[in-house]
């Protein structure tokens, strides 16, 4: 196991509405990355951050937010649910800023948007 | 354009074969990293193994192997003499600079048959 856990592990949500996922950061590590992967592909960065700043964002729209937190710790919110966000969200740290350095991943959170 | 492509969407082995997964990436950056991650049906992404573009070694961790070739911009992974527990989906990814993100494939689905 890496350290890294998420919260809730399931969730079902109605179209419209919004979402709060959380991560605990492995112990030491002060950078979180959060990935979207839809069933069958893979993960799709969404953003990260690094001492409580967003440290870079791929191709998703303004509704998908998040925060990290003193204690390194994380959450992604997401707004005006839609089908498409269906999908297993995985949460990374890793040690420094991440760059080259391999993110540990948690176990991810399945959203279920109906 | 995809950055990172694993042509081989399933594979089937039986138990003790070898098997080799395919991983094609695409950068201009000099300096880069490449993953391999597992994933099992539980959902959770393990770190397999970093590489780093200036190191063209190959490298062996028990019945795990890698091959780098730069010219080739491949980054291929053998498991020799295959396990039922090496069923799973493995990714391959790149990190480029700057920023943090990582590209990751689509994934090679692995089925290992007793």
């Amino acid at each position: 196991e890496t350290g890294v856990t998420q919260s809730p592990t399931h969730l079902i949500k109605t179209r419209g509405q919004q979402v709060t996922l959380r991560c605990s950061s492995q112990s030491g590590h002060n950078t979180v990355s959060w990935y979207q992967q839809a069933l069958g592909q893979g993960p799709q960065f969404i953003f990260q951050y690094y001492r409580e700043e967003e440290n870079g964002r791929g191709n998703f729209p303004p509704r998908f937010s998040g925060l990290q937190f003193p204690n390194y710790s994380s959450e992604l919110n997401v707004n005006a649910l839609e089908l498409d966000d269906s999908a297993l969200y995985l949460c990374a740290s890793s040690t420094q800023q991440g760059r080259g350095y391999e993110q540990y991943f948690g176990p991810g959170t399945r959203l279920t948007v109906t | 354009a995809q950055k990172v492509t694993q042509a081989q969407t399933e594979i089937s082995v039986v138990e003790k074969e070898d098997v080799t997964l395919d991983c094609v990436y695409e950068t201009r950056d000099t300096t880069y990293y490449l993953f391999w991650y597992k994933q099992p049906p539980s959902g959770e992404l393990v770190f397999l193994i970093r590489r780093n573009s200036f190191d063209e070694q190959n490298e062996i961790s028990g019945r795990y192997s890698w091959n780098f070739q730069k010219s080739t911009s491949s980054f291929n992974f053998t498991i020799t003499a295959s396990q039922v527990v090496d069923s799973a989906v493995y990714f391959c990814a790149l990190s480029e600079a700057p920023g943090n993100q990582f590209y990751f494939g689509t994934g090679t689905s692995l089925t290992v048959i007793p």
